[in-house]
């Protein structure tokens, strides 16, 4: 069975360093693209950006460029998502989801709360 | 980037209608056009793919049409598990990948 499973839930200050996870398991992670993507409360879908496992080429949104950085281990079928420096409007859920043509299978998604 | 605008915003429709959304693209993007429903508190599920590729295991009410630059989503008889809220997404090789706004459809 396919899934994506991401970390839990973070509620960290403005400032402070993050990073969060999105697992894969049940198919070939170097096979997909992995998107990030954000949705801040009560709002729409914003593609961040995407990471080819097999060769770690990475598109950013010009939105998110040089404020977050995604990144994969492969040997641990795993994607990330990282700051260096939280801001207040970095408060979202952050979705993971598989891409080879199409977009089919999404994580559960990462509440991120960054209040000081 | 290529900018996604949908439209309406809000639909409000009852069970049976025949339902239409829009989605507009900025710039020519052949057919790399997906749509997504998307459920309160739940991950965004993908309906249709490649503009008109219907995803396996979508109910055939859902149907997408459109390439270039216009393209549709139509649900043919709505039923209460489709009150929820819908997203366009270009996913073209040559830049970054952007969603449309949503549109909430609602009971009326």
């Amino acid at each position: 069975e396919v899934q994506l499973v991401q970390s839990g839930a973070e509620v960290k200050e403005p400032g402070e360093s993050l990073r969060i996870s999105c697992k894969g398991s049940g198919y070939i992670f170097t096979n997909y693209w992995i998107s990030w993507v954000r949705q801040m409360p009560g709002k729409g879908l914003e593609w961040m950006g995407r990471i080819d496992p097999r060769d770690s080429s990475i598109n950013y949104s010009p939105s998110f460029q040089g404020h977050v950085t995604i990144s994969a281990d492969t040997s641990i079928s795993t994607a990330y998502l990282q700051w260096n420096t939280l801001k207040a409007a970095d408060t979202a859920l952050y979705y993971c989801a598989r891409h080879d043509g199409r977009t089919d299978y999404w994580g559960q998604g990462t509440l991120v709360t960054v209040s000081s | 980037d290529i900018q996604m605008t949908q439209s309406p915003s809000t639909l409000s429709a009852s069970i049976g209608d025949r339902v239409t959304i829009t989605c507009r693209a900025s710039q020519n993007i052949h057919s790399w056009l997906a749509w997504f429903q998307q459920r309160p508190g739940k991950a965004p599920k993908v309906l249709i793919y490649k503009a008109t590729t219907l995803e396996s295991g979508v109910p055939s009410r859902f149907s997408g049409s459109g390439s270039g630059t216009e393209f549709t989503l139509t649900i043919s008889s709505l039923q209460p598990d489709d009150f929820a809220t819908y997203y366009c997404q270009q996913y073209t090789a040559y830049s970054p990948w952007t969603f449309g706004q949503g549109t909430k459809v609602e009971i009326k």
